[in-house]
């Protein structure tokens, strides 16, 4: 079993839709929690970090992570087309040493159409 | 512009060659590391380096060498001892290295490395 699972879909939603992106993970060590995203052939850039529990909210975008049932979502509210992208769910903190090392989903497609 | 550069975008290797790809960052970060990308597959570490003339093994190592002779550079050697090279290639840099878990890791835009 992958220390973390993630759907790789695709996912494909109409503009405007609310879109869900989840990732499940077996080390409940785990602290910081990040979401990046990567458009087709370029390096992924970090959209969303939050550490420990709870919900952030940035712009349409919202990271939810629940510890005790070690789940963590991404919601994008009214998706646009250049939302397109592989989304990529990373975490760290799950060793005593090395404990920054990420720890990555295999990503998501997402296909938002006009 | 900070920021990462890696090059060449594509690189085509022959098998049995040796192959370099550079990673340059003036972000003035102490960490880098190189990360290998499979479709359907998450990011895997292979190497990092939290200081200057120093660095450790990730997760898939071998068929693989670095150097860290300056703080803004980390290149990466694929050797002819890896046995599946082809993948997509991404270098990221940190402030603090690996001992901090809040630590954010920036990324390059990659190296499509295909074997002919």
């Amino acid at each position: 079993q992958k220390e973390v699972e993630q759907d790789p879909g695709p996912l494909s939603v109409p503009e405007g839709a609310i879109v869900s992106l989840n990732c499940t993970y077996s080390n409940s060590a785990f602290q910081y929690f990040m979401w990046y995203r990567q458009y087709s052939r370029k390096g992924p850039e970090l959209l969303m970090y939050t550490y420990s529990s709870g919900n952030k909210e940035d712009g349409r975008f919202t990271a939810q992570v629940d510890k005790s049932s070690k789940y963590i979502s991404l919601f994008i509210r009214d998706s646009q087309p250049s939302d397109s992208a592989t989304y990529l769910c990373a975490m760290s903190g799950g060793g005593s040493s090395n404990t920054g090392k990420l720890i990555f989903g295999q990503g998501t497609t997402l296909q938002v159409k006009p | 512009d900070g920021g990462i550069t890696q090059s060449p975008k594509y690189l085509f290797r022959k098998e049995g060659q040796n192959v370099t790809l550079s990673c340059e960052q003036n972000l003035n970060h102490d960490a880098m590391y190189w990360y290998r990308q499979d479709p359907g597959q998450g990011l895997r570490l292979i190497y990092y380096s939290q200081i200057v003339n120093d660095f450790q093994k990730g997760d898939i190592a071998e068929g693989y060498s670095v150097s860290r002779e300056k703080k803004e550079s980390f290149p990466l050697t694929v050797t002819s001892a890896q046995k599946n090279p082809t993948a997509f290639y991404l270098c990221a840099s940190s402030i603090f290295g690996l001992a901090q878990n809040t630590d954010t890791q920036y990324f390059g835009p990659g190296t499509r490395l295909t074997v002919l």
